[in-house]
């Protein structure tokens, strides 16, 4: 199983760009999850779904969209990028209660 | 009041020393407790689920106290690979985690 792999890795973005951060898990967890985190801060939740189909808003949703069409993926869409989104992105999985399983990572940098 | 609190540190100890550091919650009705491990620029990976009567595993100790709404993590006989920062995490009901801003450890030789 590869788990919860993330692409790309790194990204320079000017601003106003946009972009999608792809997500995807073979461990066919029902919800998945995004976070960023900014440097010497805890993770702060973006977007989270439930199940393909059902998605909801976490804590700091502004400036990004979710879609969760199949259990497998979750991408993550920056419309519009600004500085202030420049963080690393992290997915995430997990089952029912149980541990979260996280990604490698997306560095986004917005110039 | 943020729902989850952490002394950042860093905590600096010598190879063999005990460190200890707590976390706060605010929510009264949590319902599940973790210790995640984040190393530089890396995932946060699970250490340990923390359980009501407080669980070991290996080197790491944690423990829930309800009452006054922390949990703790101690580690013994420090190993240089424990250098990391450590992120008490807190669940609000089964699907969603708080995460604190971690506390770092750094072990010295």
């Amino acid at each position: 199983n590869a788990g919860v792999t993330q692409t790309p890795k790194f990204r320079i973005l000017k601003i106003g760009q946009s972009m999608t951060l792809q997500c995807a898990q073979d461990m066919n967890h029902n919800y998945m999850y995004w976070y960023r985190q900014d440097p010497g801060m805890g993770l702060k939740l973006i977007y989270y779904s439930v199940g393909a189909g059902i998605t909801d808003k976490g804590e700091v949703p502004n400036g990004y969209n979710v879609s969760r069409s199949t259990t497998e993926d979750f991408p993550l869409r920056l419309e519009l990028a600004a500085p202030s989104q420049t963080s690393v992105y992290f997915c995430a999985s997990s089952g029912r209660g149980g541990e979260q399983f996280f990604g490698p990572g997306t560095r986004l940098t917005v110039l | 009041r943020k729902e989850v609190e952490q002394d950042p540190g860093p905590f600096n100890v010598p190879e063999g020393a005990t460190v200890a550091f707590n976390c706060t919650y605010s929510n009264s009705a949590s319902q599940s407790f973790f210790w995640y491990r984040q190393d530089c620029r890396k995932e946060p990976k699970l250490l340990m689920s923390v359980y009501s009567s407080g669980n070991e595993d290996g080197r790491f100790t944690a423990q829930l106290n309800r009452a006054s709404q922390y949990i703790s993590l101690l580690i013994r006989d420090s190993k240089l690979s424990d250098s990391a920062t450590y992120l008490c995490v807190v669940t609000p009901n089964d699907y969603k985690l708080s995460f604190g801003a971690g506390t770092t450890v750094t072990v010295r030789a």
